[in-house]
């Protein structure tokens, strides 16, 4: 039990499919966050909610569109996605503070296929 | 920007073996740095962290100094073991009021008997 936890682990989707990637949290965080793993990349900060609130969209298309109803859940829907969003999906939450770095902690990550 | 630059792997080693994988940043500021580990079908674990020049972290016989002089966050262990076959991360971290990581390409170790 990692503390975070998404689902599905794995995903195949056509590009004309929508689905949705779903996280959450049992750590009492207040920030959450989606990164995308490509093979020989560095992770790639897509989203961040801070209290609910979107704080940070990294130049991520439209075809990635995040929600968070509430500070333990975050999802990310998908919308007639490209052969190269196929990828490992990760969650991550934290407690964001003022005063200290808090470090990340991640889902086991959502392996996403388009095909 | 901030960026951080890792050893290309994959890493080789047999059992026992001491370990260094060399990680090198470059920030504005004055970061947090971060190794994070990922295993095989796993997310990414945090292994250790420091805060502030000097400081050394350590954790499951890891080890990583921040060298602001060098600007430098070295990971090192010395007898690996085959269970600590994974992908290791460095990363660092802004003083905004998320933590933003910014991470390295990560490098493959590779252990074996």
């Amino acid at each position: 039990e990692t503390g975070v936890t998404q689902t599905p682990r794995h995903l195949v989707m056509g590009m004309t499919n929508k689905k949705s990637l779903k996280c959450e949290q049992h750590l009492g965080h207040n920030a959450m966050y989606w990164y995308k793993q490509s093979a020989k990349k560095p992770l790639e900060l897509m989203f961040v909610y801070n209290f609910k609130e979107q704080t940070e969209n990294n130049s991520v298309p439209s075809r990635f569109s995040p929600e968070c109803p509430n500070s333990s859940h975050l999802f990310l829907h998908l919308h007639t996605l490209q052969p190269e969003d196929s990828a490992l999906y990760l969650c991550a939450s934290s407690q964001a503070s003022r005063r200290t770095i808090s470090p990340l902690h991640f889902g086991n990550g959502t392996r996403l296929t388009v095909t | 920007g901030d960026s951080v630059t890792q050893m290309e792997g994959p890493v080789t080693l047999s059992e026992e073996a001491f370990l260094t994988i060399n990680c090198t940043y470059t920030a504005t500021g004055y970061p947090s740095l971060f190794w994070y580990v990922q295993y095989p079908g796993e997310g990414l674990q945090l292994l250790l962290k420091a805060t502030k020049a000097d400081d050394k972290g350590s954790n499951k016989g890891f080890e990583a100094t921040y060298r602001k002089e060098t600007t430098s966050f070295h990971l090192e262990k010395g007898s690996v073991q085959v269970s600590d076959s994974a992908v290791y991360f460095c990363a660092l971290s802004d003083t905004g009021t998320a933590s933003k990581l910014t991470f390295g390409t990560g490098t493959r170790l590779q252990v074996t008997l």
